[in-house]
């Protein structure tokens, strides 16, 4: 994850947004993602973002990307319990390599 | 049915010895990838296959030795397993670099 950087962890309370931030350092980055961990589980993907667009909602989930700042972030709306998780950012080029930040663990409190 | 799936989902095992882990994924994608979850969490990419052919070989000790028989299989083979080598190992597939699917991974726990 030394190309991809993302704060470690966040709390938040029961139907408040989510708000986690990811920075990346590669300009010629192709597809943004965000993966989803739970505890004992593998990486669920939730949602991906082509590098030509600023935005892609997905129900619950809104992405955003600042190109020229390299800054991605993932919104989740109304945060529930089952959203307790590691959440990593990743970023792929045409190098077929998927680098991963470090991963930002969420805590949803009541 | 299981997109990308890896064998065992557990494994622990004795400094020292040799295991196997394998994948198969059925989703047509030309590109497979063994990657290892360390305690921390943090995510490192091992080894990358495209149609058979080594891409990606990181910084890995020889001793981790990856085996693409097809396009659908890619196994990993661990010797002289060491305690260090504990950590979650997950295989992805991808087509054309887009697309990553991940199995559900095996923990390897030596002692």
């Amino acid at each position: 994850g030394e190309d991809v950087e993302q704060s470690l962890f966040l709390s938040v309370r029961e139907g408040d947004s989510s708000v986690i931030n990811c920075t990346y350092t590669d300009s010629s980055s192709t597809y943004l993602y965000w993966y989803k961990q739970e505890p004992g589980a593998g990486l669920q993907l939730l949602t991906y973002i082509f590098s030509n667009m600023d935005m892609k909602q997905d129900q619950r989930l809104t992405v955003l990307l600042n190109k020229k700042d390299k800054h991605l972030s993932l919104r989740i709306a109304d945060t529930q319990t089952g959203d307790s998780a590691i959440y990593f950012c990743a970023e792929s080029s045409n190098d077929y390599k998927l680098s991963f930040g470090a991963g930002t663990t969420v805590t949803v409190r009541a | 049915d299981t997109a990308v799936s890896q064998t065992p989902k557990y494994l622990v095992t004795q400094m020292g010895n040799d295991k196997s882990i394998k994948c198969e994924q059925n989703l047509g994608h030309d590109t497979m990838y063994w990657y290892k979850q360390d305690s921390k969490k943090f995510l490192k990419i091992m080894f990358s296959y495209n149609n058979k052919e080594l891409i990606i070989n990181e910084t890995v000790p020889n001793r981790f030795s990856p085996k693409s028989p097809d396009k659908a299989h890619l196994n990993l083979h661990i010797n002289s397993l060491e305690l260090g080598d504990s950590a979650v190992y997950f295989c992805a597939s991808s087509h054309r670099g887009y697309g990553y699917t991940f199995g559900s991974g095996t923990r390897l726990t030596v002692v």
